[in-house]
């Protein structure tokens, strides 16, 4: 069974940092690109950035540039999300994906259960 | 940047059909995704590559995209189909991935 399961969220004060971490089981996660979404509650869904199979690739939404940083361990089946300089509007359900990738297109499946990130003082 | 609306909410009887539509400008030209999330749950994938169901998504659940408007289509909707869905493409211009707005769908 294909499983992600996300962690490393809480409650940390504007201008912090927090790592999440994903691990996943159940398929060979060196061959898939990987991605995180994030959500405010009760609001849409926004994409977060991706990462390369090997993570030679990344990529970002403005919002996050500079601040944040994917990253992946193959051997550890793990990708992570490094995210300092946190802002209020940060706060949000973090989720993780596996993103599928094919001809000019790609789609997120399956999705972790998501982790809860409180920017707050 | 590419952006792709969807109404707000929808409302349908049992029994009856769902259209849930998300506009962007071009769209036929790009490929969508669509995910259904239900209350306190993560998404879920219920059509891909316009009109493509992964395993286990039940055949009332089709896809469209032409034009300016792609559209997901429930048949015959439960109550158990009440959720938020959202549209999704790439967005080859920027290396960005983008959602609609999101539509509610409430079963009377």
């Amino acid at each position: 069974e294909v499983q992600l399961v996300e962690s490393g969220g809480g409650l940390v004060q504007p201008g912090g940092s927090l790592r999440l971490s994903c691990v996943v089981s159940g398929f060979t996660f060196s061959n898939y690109w990987m991605t995180w979404v994030r959500q405010v509650p009760g609001r849409g869904l926004e994409w977060v950035a991706n990462i390369k199979r090997d993570g030679s690739e990344e990529y970002y939404v403005d919002s996050v540039k500079g601040r944040f940083t994917i990253s992946r361990d193959n051997a550890k089946n793990s990708l992570y999300l490094q995210m300092d300089s946190l802002r209020d509007e940060d706060t949000a359900l973090y989720y993780c994906a596996r993103r599928r990738v094919a001809a000019a297109t790609n789609w997120f499946d399956p999705w972790g259960q998501g982790t809860l990130v409180t920017v707050s003082s | 940047s590419y952006v792709l609306t969807q109404p707000p909410s929808v409302s349908v009887a049992p029994g009856e059909t769902a259209r849930i539509t998300c506009g962007g400008n071009n769209i036929g030209s790009k490929r969508v995704h669509w995910y259904q999330q239900k209350p306190g749950q993560a998404p879920v994938l219920v059509i891909y590559y316009d009109s493509d169901r992964p395993s286990g998504i039940p055949e009332r659940f089709s896809g469209s995209n032409s034009g300016n408007t792609a559209a997901l289509t429930i048949s015959r909707v439960e109550a158990g189909d009440e959720a938020d869905y959202y549209c999704q493409v790439w967005d080859n211009s920027n290396d960005f991935e983008v959602f609609g707005t999101g539509t509610k769908v409430t079963v009377l």
